[in-house]
């Protein structure tokens, strides 16, 4: 029972460093979204997902890219870190409505 | 654009009383209502959702919530509050027409003190 699966679980950039936050669900959801939190500010939609092919920009997209090849996976690309991209980020998958969370990955760009 | 406002930083309440932490949403239309709790070290957990029907939704744990259209709120409530619901809680917001775009609320920190 993985449920979604995020890695790495901790990770420090330097600026203008680039990486993939990987994202995999094995419960064959169609709905996909990563978002960040930072504090004080809640969790904040980057991009999401209806299916495979299928991608669309949610509340802060700037700096982040995404593809969704297949149902499973769904990564997250930062093609030039900064600064301002630390945070803690989740990905999830969702059905009818309800959101399955990863643990999340801790990002610090220096 | 939908947006959700949560205007509690922080609500402390006494183990035994009733809690209530508030929602308002700003949506078109008729939107899906969730609230997700944060627990340290145990992640991002659905408590409930309103779809349709009746304006009070139980969820888990003993929580329920309340969707006041008119005034465009779902806050959420518990009769007898517990130290083991103190976390981190958020309420989120859809529209029908677009049910997978779900939108965060900045979060409301329960402190409950025994």
């Amino acid at each position: 029972n993985a449920g979604v699966t995020q890695t790495p679980k901790f990770q420090v950039l330097k600026t203008g460093q680039s990486m993939t936050l990987q994202c995999a669900q094995d419960m064959n959801h169609e709905y996909m979204s990563w978002y960040r939190q930072d504090p004080g500010m809640g969790l904040r939609l980057i991009h999401y997902s209806v299916g495979a092919g299928i991608t669309d920009q949610g509340e802060v997209p700037n700096g982040y890219n995404v593809s969704r090849s297949t149902t499973e996976d769904f990564p997250l690309r930062l093609l030039s870190a900064a600064p301002s991209q630390t945070s803690v980020y989740f990905c999830a998958s969702s059905y009818q409505g309800k959101l399955f969370f990863g643990s999340g990955t801790q990002l610090s760009v220096l | 654009a939908q947006s959700v406002a949560q205007p509690e930083d922080q609500v402390n309440v006494a183990e035994g009383n009733p809690l209530t932490v508030k929602c308002t949403y700003s949506v078109s239309g008729n939107p899906y209502l969730f609230w997700y709790v944060q627990y340290p070290n145990r992640g991002l957990q659905f408590l409930l959702k309103y779809i349709t029907g009746d304006n009070l939704v139980k969820g888990s744990y003993g929580f329920e919530a309340e969707f006041n259209k008119s005034q465009t709120s779902f806050h959420l409530k518990k009769p007898s509050a517990l130290v083991s619901d103190s976390a981190l809680y958020f309420c989120a917001v859809s529209p029908r027409s677009s049910a997978s775009k779900i939108i965060f609320g900045s979060g409301t920190r329960l402190s409950i003190r025994p």
